[in-house]
């Protein structure tokens, strides 16, 4: 039973360029949320989606958008890239966040390292 | 809205004796608690959730956690470290009303534990 898959594992990119990164959920979760952990700290919530909607939304600019496909895979965008970007990014997966009211763990990825030059 | 406070960043203990790491918790809904691992450059393990059914909650490997509401608390507690145990240890509450479906996460503990 596969667990959340992320690719890639590392990025590097400059400062203005656009980035996708992409998300496998667990087999069974119909839910994905994506976070940013920053060197030392630990993981900002960036946004959720459920049913191929965004259904809840950090405190992230416009630049991070995403998509959930009908698979339930899922793609984290950022546009514009700045220096504070470079971060670990998670994937997490989870069934029915509605249905359970937040008491369904979310199960996470290993993550992307993006850094940025 | 919800928070948690890990009161201590970092904490060192011997293999073999007890490890204790604290958590305070903020949440005007009755919360959903977790405890999550991180070894270094790989994701989240979940260790243990606590969701209104038993206070003590056992988890993986040894690892157990009490829920206390009347000190806002949910320690996490091992009886004895073992070098891997040692790693980031995260204390998160889960979002409730406006917040639904974001987990909360504390700053992080560093574990550290001496042979």
């Amino acid at each position: 039973d596969a667990g959340v898959t992320q690719s890639p594992t590392h990025l590097i990119k400059t400062r203005g360029q656009q980035v996708t990164l992409r998300c496998s959920p667990k087999s069974g979760h119909d839910t994905v949320s994506w976070y940013q952990q920053a060197l030392g700290q630990g993981p900002q919530f960036i946004f959720q989606y459920y049913e191929e909607e965004e259904r809840q939304r950090g405190n992230f600019p416009d630049r991070f958008s995403g998509h959930q496909f009908p698979n339930y895979s899922s793609e984290l965008n950022v546009n514009a890239l700045l220096l504070g970007d470079s971060a670990l990014y998670l994937c997490a997966s989870s069934l029915n966040y509605q249905g359970a009211y937040g008491n369904q763990p979310q199960h996470f990825g290993d993550g992307t390292r993006l850094s940025i030059l | 809205a919800q928070s948690v406070t890990q009161l201590d960043s970092h904490v060192s203990v011997s293999e073999g004796t007890p490890v204790l790491l604290r958590c305070n918790y903020s949440s005007s809904y009755s919360p959903s608690l977790f405890w999550y691992v991180q070894h270094p450059n790989k994701g989240l393990q979940l260790l243990l959730k606590y969701t209104s059914a038993a206070t003590l909650v056992k988890g993986i490997n040894g690892f157990e956690a009490e829920f206390k509401k009347s000190e806002t608390s949910f320690h996490l507690t091992k009886p004895s470290a073992h070098m891997s145990d040692a790693a980031e240890y995260f204390c998160v509450v889960s979002g409730r009303g406006s917040n639904t479906g974001k987990l909360i996460f504390g700053q992080g503990t560093t574990l550290q534990v001496k042979p």
